[in-house]
């Protein structure tokens, strides 16, 4: 089945400093989306992008991805993290085998970003 | 931006018991989600609801798991009896649409099966 990698469960760099936080899939569709959720302490997964196009970088709130279909990744990355970054990053896909869309999550990310 | 809501935060129960997780979606949704997520683990895919019924379900949604949404309420995922493998944060999600795009979480329930 469907599956996402995320390698690194704990990040910690620091403020000012570039960031890329790893995310690698496996699916057998075609038809597939992908997600970037950001997770503040007690709160609850936000999007943070999406992308269902092969080589369009996607950008939002500072952070961009990616999709590269030929490593099957999906990358995120921003160029000067703050302290607001702090948080749990989850790498997710969408496919639509049986028409009832689910999100296939990743373990997550912890991103520290230290002064 | 859209909430949806989670009650209770947390919860606590003894195993065999039976427990609700109630959740408010975003008011206009018209489909709704249940993931599960262990400790240390990815979130996990249980359930997906609309217009009154159980659209997809996952080999996590035991038979001892049920959703309903009566009257429009709270959306809730009744485990009964409960096991001590039950223990988790349980995250509910409104869209919409039927579409991951438009997918909105609720801040999840910790679950605590003695």
């Amino acid at each position: 089945g469907d599956s996402v990698t995320q390698t690194e469960g704990l990040v910690t760099v620091t403020e000012g400093l570039p960031v890329m936080l790893n995310c690698t899939y496996q699916t057998a569709y075609s038809d597939v989306a992908f997600f970037w959720y950001v997770q503040y302490l007690n709160e609850a997964p936000k999007l943070l992008l999406r992308s269902s196009t092969d080589n369009k970088r996607t950008e939002h709130q500072g952070f961009h991805a990616t999709l590269h279909k030929s490593s099957s990744s999906f990358h995120l990355q921003k160029s000067s993290v703050q302290l607001s970054d702090s948080a749990l990053y989850y790498c997710a896909l969408s496919d639509d085998p049986s028409g009832s869309w689910q999100l296939i999550f990743g373990s997550g990310t912890q991103l520290t970003v230290m002064p | 931006g859209p909430k949806v809501l989670q009650i209770p935060s947390h919860q606590i129960i003894d195993m065999g018991q039976m427990v609700t997780l109630n959740c408010d979606p975003v008011s206009n949704h018209l489909y709704f989600y249940w993931y599960k997520q262990i400790l240390g683990q990815q979130m996990e895919f249980l359930v997906n609801f609309y217009n009154g019924k159980v659209m997809e379900k996952s080999k996590l949604f035991k038979d001892q798991f049920s959703v309903e949404r009566p009257d429009g309420s709270y959306f809730t995922l009744k485990i009964q009896p409960t096991a001590l493998e039950d223990s988790a944060v349980y995250f509910c999600a409104s869209s919409f649409r039927e579409s991951a795009e438009t997918l909105y979480f609720g801040s999840g329930t910790r679950l605590t099966v003695l």
